[in-house]
């Protein structure tokens, strides 16, 4: 069946960089875009950016803008998500979400989650 | 910078009906917004509700409806459950792969 999955949970140091990996699974991984949502403790959702991993486009929240890099190696069906210069505010949990755009690009929504990786920041 | 506005939170009776909606700061919400809607309880990853306006998920109940009401996109519950106490989001799709979520809406059945 179609799944994404995300490792559990990471600690990080302020000012490292943390890499969040995605596996997806039971479906043509090209053929779908991935979005990356985190939520603070406490907090709402927020998105964070998209790939497409048919051609690696990319697109990010101006929040995160210059600190933020989104990757994929479609050999591994695997999507990545690079957070730099790390601050407490960046604890949070990171959700990676399948987009599907619909045959005609009429969707354009996210279907499936990953379970999220927690991330946190501590000195 | 896009704000998507919800309402923070809503009450409803067990059995009744309410509808949450969801805004842009600036403009009005139409179907080439692709509005869609996320449940998610504390703790728990988010389950898609309604995509593309008003096209139920996949496995998800009736009783949620999604519409366009005036300039903004609204969920409907009708016939309240326990288990709808949730928080409830609206993302729309703003073009050339960007999204923006509300800050979601906090639901109570009592």
């Amino acid at each position: 069946q179609v799944q994404l999955m995300q490792s559990g949970a990471e600690l990080k140091k302020p000012g490292a960089s943390v890499k969040v990996p995605c596996k997806a699974s039971g479906y043509r991984f090209t053929s779908y875009g991935i979005n990356w949502v985190r939520q603070a403790p406490g907090q709402g959702l927020v998105w964070v950016g998209w790939i497409n991993p048919y051609n690696g486009n990319t697109h990010y929240a101006q929040k995160f803008e210059g600190r933020v890099s989104m990757t994929t190696d479609t050999s591994r069906s695997t999507a990545y998500m690079e957070l730099r210069t790390l601050t407490s505010d960046d604890t949070a949990v990171y959700f990676c979400a399948r987009v599907d755009y619909g045959d005609y690009d009429d969707y354009n929504y996210m279907d499936v989650w990953g379970n999220g990786t927690t991330v946190t920041v501590s000195s | 910078q896009t704000v998507v506005t919800q309402e923070p939170s809503f009450s409803v009776s067990p059995g009744g009906t309410v509808t949450l909606t969801c805004g842009l700061s600036s403009g009005s919400v139409s179907t080439s917004r692709f509005p869609s809607w996320y449940q998610q309880t504390p703790g728990q990853t988010p389950r898609t509700l309604i995509y593309s306006t008003n096209t139920l998920s996949s496995g998800v109940p009736d009783r949620f409806s999604g519409s366009i009401l005036g300039n903004k996109a609204a969920l409907t519950i009708t016939g309240a459950q326990a288990d709808d106490e949730s928080d409830y989001y609206c993302v729309l799709y703003m073009g050339s792969g960007l999204w923006v979520f509300g800050g979601g809406t906090k639901l109570t059945v009592l």
